[in-house]
């Protein structure tokens, strides 16, 4: 079972800063991993898909990148709007499994 | 645009049964597989299961198999899960999600059904 470990827990930035959240894999991945974007009270938002696609309407501050075991969410310039809970996800398509990270919260 | 609306949520005793459904609309139902993922009280999201576009096939997480069921009917444009044999641990918000085609990632959510197990 694969078990995907998110770092920092929280995260605190100020606004117009970079921040930059960390996923690891504790088997090689490839690519298959998305990140979400959680307010509260919210279902989550897609965000990144494939390791470093933006999905549709997805701000282009938003930045993922890595392979195999590592990858990274960067937010160029924080917003107001982004401080949330970001998840990364690995999927495998055959069987399904579905594995989320435990999240990170990022806060101002 | 894409809404997925859960419903059925509730405060049921361990041991009990009980039935969440989604609505879905905004897009055509019976082309996309669908999810559920629960998120317990504080924690991160658990992927429970996952419903193929025509209902041909089901895989659930090891938590839930043999309690859970996921169903839809592709005439309503609704998803279901039956959930039997409740346990306290079950407790969290279910939200259903739409795959985004590839049984991959999900790219759409709803808002949430909120289920306590509690005595």
């Amino acid at each position: 079972e694969i078990v995907m470990t998110q770092s920092p827990a929280t995260l605190s930035v100020s606004p117009g800063e970079r921040a930059t959240l960390s996923c690891r894999a504790s088997q090689r991945i490839d690519r298959d991993l998305a990140w979400y974007q959680q307010k509260p009270g919210q279902g989550p938002g897609l965000l990144i898909y494939g390791a470093s696609n933006r999905a549709t309407g997805v701000p282009d501050r938003f930045s993922g990148g890595g392979s195999g075991t590592e990858f990274t969410l960067t937010i160029s310039s924080l917003q107001s709007e982004d401080f949330a809970v970001y998840y990364c996800q690995h999927y495998k398509t055959w069987p399904p499994m579905y594995t989320f990270g435990q999240g990170t919260k990022l806060e101002i | 645009q894409v809404q997925l609306v859960e419903s059925g949520g509730d405060v049921v005793q361990p041991g009990k049964s009980l039935r969440l459904s989604c609505a879905a609309s905004g897009f055509t139902f019976h082309s996309y597989g669908m999810h559920w993922v629960r998120q317990a009280p504080g924690k991160g999201l658990e992927w429970v299961a996952v419903i193929w576009f025509d209902g041909s096939e089901e895989f659930y997480a090891d938590s839930v198999k043999g309690r859970f069921t996921i169903s839809r009917d592709n005439s309503k444009n609704t998803l279901s899960l039956q959930m039997n044999s409740l346990r306290v641990e079950d407790t969290a918000v279910y939200y259903c999600a739409r795959d985004r085609g590839a049984y991959d990632y999900f790219d759409h959510w709803g808002q949430g059904a909120r289920v306590t197990v509690s005595s």
